[in-house]
């Protein structure tokens, strides 16, 4: 079956532009996640929702980091007023039960403020 | 402050041989473990899992150990293949009190010499 997809795979912003970021979750997956993976480093957390409640949202680095999943599949990340501290692989992960389970990753979306 | 630590960035290991992958942890709420694998342009993929009622927990060619009092798992693969190569995490969560989260460690990269 399909697996968790992201788009775009790739993506340039120029430091100060805002930007999305798209996650398809499994189908039928209740519990969403986002991860910011910088280079050479782990997945760290960012916020989490199950269906469309976002229950965490204490990984996200500052206010200007939005994520929403109005209809509790589809999820945008947005970052608003970029700045190169925010270069990094943006990981999207589902679950079918609660986030101490198995988690299903996409191929994420590495992004690069320049 | 790391909660989960991957203290060997890299190993080598030749074909047909055991390749041992570590991972120490701080935090003793964690109660459930997870290796994931990740190669180049891809988001991690689940292997392997441990509940930390169980010392062991095998799959195939990987097993899995937990140590609950050193606070240490580890991840065997026997035979390695060249295909093993790739970034492995351990991650760690806990069902009642350890964040709505995967806490992921830094990675180990493991090249399978043929």
């Amino acid at each position: 079956g399909a697996g968790v997809s992201q788009s775009p795979r790739y993506k340039v912003a120029k430091r100060g532009q805002d930007v999305a970021l798209r996650c398809d979750p499994i189908s039928g997956h209740v519990s969403l996640f986002w991860y910011q993976q910088a280079l050479g480093q782990g997945p760290e957390f960012l916020t989490y929702f199950q269906n469309e409640a976002q229950l965490d949202k204490s990984g996200l680095p500052s206010d200007r980091f939005f994520a929403e999943r109005p209809e509790g599949s589809v999820s945008t990340l947005k970052i608003q007023r970029t700045q190169q501290e925010d270069s990094a692989v943006y990981l999207c992960a589902s679950s079918l039960r609660g986030p101490a389970y198995e988690q299903y990753f996409g191929p994420g979306t590495r992004l690069t403020v320049t | 402050d790391q909660q989960v630590k991957q203290n060997s960035p890299s190993l080598s290991v030749q074909e047909g041989r055991i390749s041992i992958l570590n991972c120490d942890y701080t935090n003793s709420m964690f109660d459930y473990f997870l290796w994931y694998k990740k190669y180049p342009a891809e988001g991690p993929t689940f292997l392997i899992s441990i509940s930390s009622i169980k010392d062991k927990n095998e799959d195939g060619r990987f097993t899995v150990f937990l140590n609950k009092s050193a606070k240490h798992l580890s991840l065997h693969i026997v035979p390695s293949q060249p295909g093993d190569s790739a970034v492995y995490f351990c991650a760690a969560s806990g069902f009642i009190a350890a964040g709505n989260m995967l806490t992921f460690g830094g990675g180990t990269r493991l090249m399978v010499k043929p």
